[in-house]
């Protein structure tokens, strides 16, 4: 266990729904990255957040996914109007600001499948 | 921009033999390198990482990986493997020049250990 913690850890969905995820941090830790993985790939990356500032967003991250992190503790992902092709394991790091790449912290993931 | 490119997508050794899982990154600046484990149904484990100190890094479970500039590769080694070592093992990148620290992963290495 590595102190991130994400809910829930399986959702299946019709397509066309809406699903929200949830990812606990390491309490002190100030940044908070999403990253979506799809079968026989590895992880790549969605968002970060520093604090509660969403500083970068990949051009994976389409105008139906929202992220947000209120005040800088939990975060959360939305995928509105959900595609078959959103179905993926979606992962939550969080690390601490440093000088320079700092460890990240993975979740569990939570597994999304989009029927 | 980063990279990494694991070179075996799948590895097979007998319980007991050396481990070695390939890795070569591209990167312009100086990098950080890790190692993570996800073995199945748990989230990403960090094994080792390298931050421009020691060529030579250790992580748990026996594991370590040499760092290579003139060859760009990070390549993960065990003497004598375990059955519990049965995952898939990624390789990932970051460099100072990314503010946002985002990793760039490879696309997995999946390590089957025989008895």
């Amino acid at each position: 266990d590595t102190g991130v913690s994400q809910d829930p850890r399986h959702k299946i969905t019709k397509r066309g729904q809406n699903v929200t995820f949830r990812c606990d941090p390491i309490s002190e830790h100030n940044r908070l990255y999403w990253y979506r993985q799809t079968l026989g790939q590895g992880p790549e990356f969605l968002t970060y957040f520093q604090n509660e500032a969403q500083l970068e967003k990949s051009r994976l991250l389409s105008d139906r996914f929202s992220a947000e992190r209120p005040k800088g503790s939990f975060s959360t992902l939305e995928i509105q109007r959900t595609e078959q092709g959103d179905s993926a394991m979606y992962l939550c790091a969080s690390s601490l600001l440093a000088g320079g790449p700092g460890t990240q912290y993975f979740g569990p993931g939570t597994r999304l499948t989009v029927l | 921009a980063q990279s990494v490119t694991q070179l075996d997508s799948h590895v097979s050794v007998s319980e007991g033999t050396p481990v070695l899982l390939r890795c070569n990154y591209s990167s312009s600046y100086s990098p950080s390198l890790f190692w993570y484990v996800q073995h199945p149904n748990k989230g990403l484990q960090l094994l080792l990482k390298y931050t421009s100190a020691a060529t030579l890094v250790k992580g748990i479970n026996g594991f370590e990986a040499e760092f290579k500039k003139s060859e760009t590769s990070f390549h993960l080694t065990k003497p004598s493997a375990h059955m519990s070592d049965a995952a898939e093992y990624f390789c990932v990148v970051s460099d100072l020049r990314n503010t946002g620290n985002q990793f760039y992963f490879g696309t997995g290495t999946s390590l089957t250990v025989i008895p």
